[in-house]
């Protein structure tokens, strides 16, 4: 039982690359969600998506893309990296976008930017 | 504002004794609260939540959380701890807005 699998675990990259992050979920969730996690900041949402066609822009959104591919599988891309996007990112899902529902986590993306 | 408050950055227990991890919310509404645990290099499990009905809440683990609402308060608890409780604590209310609004989060450490 999978759950919600993100791929790469680990990625240095030059600033002004490009890469995307994979996130795959079996549990026929409907919303998604991209977190970046911080030192002493906890966990910001970047973006999300309700249902399959939709996304929306969460906390702080500001340069990164993403895609709802399908049910299944949402994807976040950075264009040009800036050392300031070095983080922790998590992917998630839900099965609605409801507050009252429990979102389960992946397991992170930890992401330098040099 | 919706906001979350851990004010505990780092706390150090013995193995054995009993632990108290304090949050704070600010919600207009009735809150959705949660409690996440992050092993190291880990992602977030669901620890225990509360949605409405008894305040002290069960979780797994033999966590549990007492919701209270005069003081905004969601404070977890664990009677005896264990080592392999070692890890960083999130306590979030759920957010029409942002699906979760999380707290800056509480390192534990356990001493043997």
């Amino acid at each position: 039982n999978a759950g919600v699998t993100q791929t790469p675990k680990f990625q240095v990259l030059k600033t002004g690359q490009s890469m995307t992050l994979q996130c795959a979920q079996d549990m026929n969730h409907n919303s998604m969600y991209w977190y970046r996690q911080d030192p002493g900041m906890g966990l910001r949402l970047i973006y999300y998506s309700a249902s399959e066609g939709t996304t929306d822009k969460g906390e702080v959104p500001n340069g990164y893309n993403v895609s709802r591919l399908n049910k299944r599988e949402f994807s976040l891309r950075l264009e040009s990296a800036a050392p300031s996007q070095t983080s922790v990112y998590f992917c998630a899902s839900s099965v609605s976008i409801l507050a009252n529902t429990e979102a389960f986590f992946g397991q992170g993306t930890r992401l330098t930017v040099v | 504002a919706q906001s979350v408050t851990q004010p505990d950055i780092h706390i150090t227990v013995s193995e054995g004794a009993s632990l108290e991890l304090r949050c704070n919310y600010s919600y207009g509404a009735t809150p959705y609260l949660f409690w996440y645990v992050q092993s190291p290099g880990q992602g977030l499990q669901l620890l225990l939540k509360y949605f409405s009905g008894d305040t002290l809440v069960q979780g797994i683990k033999g966590f549990e959380a007492e919701f209270k609402r005069s003081q905004s308060s969601f404070n977890l608890r664990k009677p005896s701890v264990h080592w392999s409780d070692a890890a960083e604590y999130f306590c979030a209310v759920g957010s029409g807005t942002y699906k979760y609004i999380f707290g800056t989060g509480t390192r534990l450490k356990v001493l043997a």
